[in-house]
């Protein structure tokens, strides 16, 4: 079993429509996590921390659940430009080496 | 230039060839990291370091030697390059704390 696992997509959605989409982690330890978006093998941007307690950064919002061990990010009012892949990001060791999931991939269409 | 910078940005090279991809940063961040990616397997750890002259090898290091004399700098080296090395490469770094990566803008690999 991978150690972040994300769909992979697309998923289509049409300009001004909410999309969410999650990202599951197996190792119930943990510690950091975080959403990048990659943009046509671009390098990757990071988008927003997640913390524990939810948040939000304009559009976008991410949440924790530790119980279900995932991640999820929520995009409203979806703009052309928000189409790419989106990376979950999970952090395990003191380190702080990133297990990066596969991507999620966000075609937003006109 | 203030941030991360890799050189070179497209590379071809020959099978067998020895080629030292660059990355630097002027933050003075801790952690630095390079990973590859291709189609199919996302990004994968090939080396990391912690600190200058501290490094330790990720999920992929076959092939690749890194060094890390000051803390701005950690080339990678392909000692011999095969095809399969074929990729691209991104350079991260990091501060201490709870923060994410900065990636360069990464360099192109290709092994003929």
């Amino acid at each position: 079993r991978k150690e972040v696992e994300q769909d992979p997509g697309p998923f289509n959605v049409p300009e001004g429509a909410t999309v969410a989409f999650n990202c599951t982690y197996s190792n119930s330890a943990s510690q950091s996590f975080f959403w990048y978006r990659q943009d046509c093998r671009k390098e990757p941007k990071l988008l927003m921390s997640v913390y524990s307690s939810g948040n939000e950064d304009g559009r976008f919002t991410a949440q924790l659940n530790r119980a279900s061990q995932y991640i999820s990010l929520l995009i409203r009012d979806s703009k052309l430009s928000d189409s790419a892949t989106y990376l979950c990001v999970v952090t395990t060791d003191s380190w702080g080496k990133f297990q990066f999931g596969a991507g999620t991939q966000v075609v937003v269409t006109p | 230039d203030a941030g991360i910078t890799q050189s070179p940005r497209y590379k071809i090279t020959e099978t067998g060839r020895q080629v030292t991809l660059m990355c630097h940063q002027t933050w003075s961040h801790s952690y630095m990291f390079w990973y590859r990616q291709d189609l199919g397997h996302g990004l994968r750890l090939i080396y990391y370091s912690a600190a200058a002259d501290i490094t330790d090898k990720g999920e992929v290091p076959d092939g690749y030697v890194v060094s890390r004399s000051k803390t701005e700098n950690f080339p990678l080296t392909l000692e011999s390059a095969t095809r399969s090395q074929t990729s691209v490469y991104f350079c991260a770094s990091r501060p201490l704390g709870n923060y994410g990566y900065t990636f360069g803008s990464g360099t192109r690999l290709t092994v003929v």
